[in-house]
């Protein structure tokens, strides 16, 4: 079962403006991650967020995190047309020193019109 | 250096015959993970193993699908009496240990068709 759900599911913006997406999750998790999917083959890490943490940047990425209303939000700045792409959070669940599977939401197919 | 790499990139087989896909994961990274994408399930975790030995087998669908690792390196998943709902896209991911705060990085993945 996914822990995450995210919105929306599609979103389409023109070249430049910001996008934004949310991802809303379910239990207790060690930390968050956002992860990039081109044409349904291999993920991309972008980030990761601990739960610890609330805001963290990288490069044109901003993601934030809210623990007590467990959800994530993804912002990615001045897009551009190389932004398209699917989108996904993945939860890293407790309990601590164990190997963490991932636990993925259901995606956020983004589309910037050129 | 090199990233995951997953064989066959592509793969179609007839409906009851037994597949294997592999995984090389990049080099030193102790921690390896079979995930599953399919239109209707999403993105799902499979098996992972922490060197050789697989503590969470929780995830895999059916006793048809099985996986080993060896010499903490190389990985192979492996299909019994295929059926059609085992097409999806079976992607690989590894990881330096199995600390929470280790990114996987995933492979191209392995399209697999079940005809």
């Amino acid at each position: 079962s996914q822990q995450g759900e995210e919105d929306p599911q599609a979103l389409s913006i023109q070249e430049g403006e910001n996008a934004t997406m949310n991802c809303s999750y379910k239990t207790s998790i060690n930390n968050l991650q956002w992860y990039r999917q081109n044409s349904g083959r291999g993920l991309v890490h972008l980030i990761l967020i601990r739960s610890n943490e609330r805001e963290k940047h990288s490069g044109r990425l901003r993601v934030t995190l809210d623990t007590s209303k467990k959800s994530s939000s993804l912002l990615i700045t001045a897009s551009r047309a190389a932004d398209t792409a699917s989108y996904f959070c993945a939860t890293a669940l407790l309990p601590s020193g164990s190997a963490r599977q991932l636990t993925f939401g259901s995606g956020t197919q983004l589309t910037v019109l050129p | 250096g090199a990233g995951v790499s997953q064989s066959p990139s592509n793969k179609v087989t007839e409906k009851g015959k037994d597949v294997e896909l592999r995984c090389d994961p990049i080099s030193g990274h102790t921690a390896l993970y079979w995930y599953r994408q399919s239109l209707g399930q999403g993105l799902e975790f499979l098996i992972y193993f922490q060197g050789n030995s697989a503590p969470d087998k929780s995830g895999l669908p059916s006793d048809r699908f099985s996986a080993e690792r060896t010499g903490g390196s190389v990985s192979t998943l492996t299909i019994q009496r295929t059926q059609q709902e085992d097409s999806a896209v079976y992607l690989c991911a590894s990881s330096l240990g199995t600390g929470g705060y280790n990114e996987q990085y995933f492979g191209p993945g392995t399209r697999l068709t079940v005809t």
